[in-house]
């Protein structure tokens, strides 16, 4: 089946703009998290879904960040007036969740804040 | 706080050579354990994950890894590597009491030289 996509796969934008992106897990997955890979900080956590309700968003790194997920399926991470040092690759994955603790990741989408 | 650290943050190896990745982590309650692998280009890839049980567990592609709770380590390891096994490698680990997030090691560079 299907595995976890994102999209865009590439995004390129100018300081200060907002950025959307998306993230559509496996099929069934109830937890959805999003983590973020840069150099010199590795992969980050950000944000974990269960369902549609995010019990732990302790890893966002300041108010500009936000995450939705509706339907238990599709999420969304928003980064509002972007800053350079938002540039890194956005991963998202997602599990099975009732003790099933083995996630799958998306390819990525890659920001680049110019 | 939960962390995780890799020893080695660049290995080189000759094809044919044994491997092994050193990996401890700091929690005092169960884990689980995992390593993931991220190939030039692709996205990241569970190797191998330990919830409980036996602990030399075994993953895919030959590889191999050790819980050893005293040591709070959980060491990956191959007895010859393959040029194709040239990839980052990340060891994670899952606090059963937190939410689901993966803290992360900051990764290690294999490079095999054919």
């Amino acid at each position: 089946g299907a595995g976890v996509s994102q999209s865009p796969s590439n995004k390129v934008t100018e300081k200060g703009k907002d950025v959307e992106l998306r993230c559509d897990p496996i099929s069934g997955h109830t937890a959805l998290y999003w983590y973020r890979q840069s150099l010199g900080q590795g992969l980050e956590f950000l944000i974990y879904f269960q369902g549609n309700s995010a019990p732990d968003k302790s890893g966002l790194p300041s108010d500009r960040f936000s995450a939705e997920r509706t339907g238990g399926s599709v999420s969304t991470l928003t980064i509002q007036r972007t800053q350079q040092e938002d540039s890194a690759v956005y991963l998202c994955a997602s599990s099975g969740g009732g003790g099933t603790y083995e996630q799958y990741f998306g390819p990525g989408t890659r920001l680049t804040v110019t | 706080a939960q962390s995780v650290s890799q020893h080695n943050h660049h290995v080189i190896l000759s094809e044919a050579a044994s491997l092994e990745l050193g990996c401890n982590y700091s929690y005092g309650g169960t884990v689980n354990l995992f390593w993931y692998v991220q190939y030039p280009g692709q996205h990241l890839q569970l190797l191998l994950k330990y919830f409980s049980g036996d602990p030399l567990v075994k993953g895919i592609k030959g590889f191999e890894a050790e819980f050893i709770k005293s040591k709070f380590s959980f060491n990956l390891r191959k007895p010859s590597v393959q040029w194709s096994d040239t990839a980052e490698y990340f060891c994670a680990v899952h606090g059963s009491s937190n939410t689901g997030k993966l803290i992360f090691g900051q990764g290690t560079t294999l490079q095999v030289k054919p």
